[in-house]
């Protein structure tokens, strides 16, 4: 079973502090992962997808990977009051398939 | 990024009719579409991927006869619920690989259905 973890939060951070989002997968084949961002009622929106070891910044995110941790996190610094959604990590498994993550909820407080 | 439509973006039923969902690649050719539903504070479940030309792939534990899958050309597949119940109630989306190497999903806006 190929499974992707995150922790379901929420994680409340103050507008403006960095929030930092974590995913560990169990498959350590996988070669692309992704993060998605959704809003409530709403479909998810990509935000940054990475599959070199490393960081790998846009604007103000940043997607860390570390394969052999099996281990991939998002980095969103100057939180916005907009930012408060739930982020879910995706992994893929093959053949164009995602596994998703169950999502974080974040709550950026004014 | 490429966009993906669908329709309809909510549909109200009674039980034990059938719903149709279309999913469209707008600005991109797509052989393969993905169809997930999701319920609420849920994540999203993968139901079956949408070959154009082929038959659908389904996940296991999803009812192929249920959730008929049609990729009638490289840019729609469509998604019909038969026989709708209220169990089927969900919030139904559809997504896409876009054109790019590493195979980024985009996702359709999502229908969501209610089974009266």
């Amino acid at each position: 079973q190929k499974e992707v973890e995150q922790n379901s939060g929420p994680l409340s951070v103050p507008e403006g502090a960095i929030a930092s989002l974590n995913c560990t997968y169990s498959d350590r084949g996988s070669q692309s992962f992704f993060w998605y961002r959704q809003y409530s009622g709403k479909s998810p929106e990509l935000i940054m997808f990475i599959y070199s070891n490393g960081d790998k910044e846009d604007g103000r995110f940043t997607a860390q990977l570390n394969k052999a941790s099996q281990y991939v996190s998002l980095l969103i610094r100057d939180s916005q009051p907009s930012d408060s959604a739930t982020y879910l990590c995706a992994v893929n498994t093959g053949f164009q398939k995602l596994v998703f993550g169950t999502g974080t909820r974040l709550l950026v407080s004014p | 990024g490429a966009v993906v439509s669908q329709h309809p973006s909510r549909v109200i039923c009674k039980s034990g009719t059938s719903v149709k969902i279309e999913c469209r690649s707008l600005d991109f050719q797509a052989t393969t579409m993905f169809w997930y539903r999701q319920f609420p504070k849920k994540s999203l479940m993968l139901m079956a991927t949408s070959n154009e030309g082929s038959k659908a792939t389904y996940e296991q534990g999803v009812e192929k006869d249920k959730f008929l899958i049609n990729h009638a050309s490289l840019t729609l597949s469509t998604l019909t619920v038969t026989s709708a119940h209220p169990e089927d109630s969900s919030f139904y989306i559809c997504s896409a690989p876009g054109p790019g190497f590493y195979d980024e999903q985009f996702f359709g806006p999502g229908t969501r259905l209610t089974v009266l």
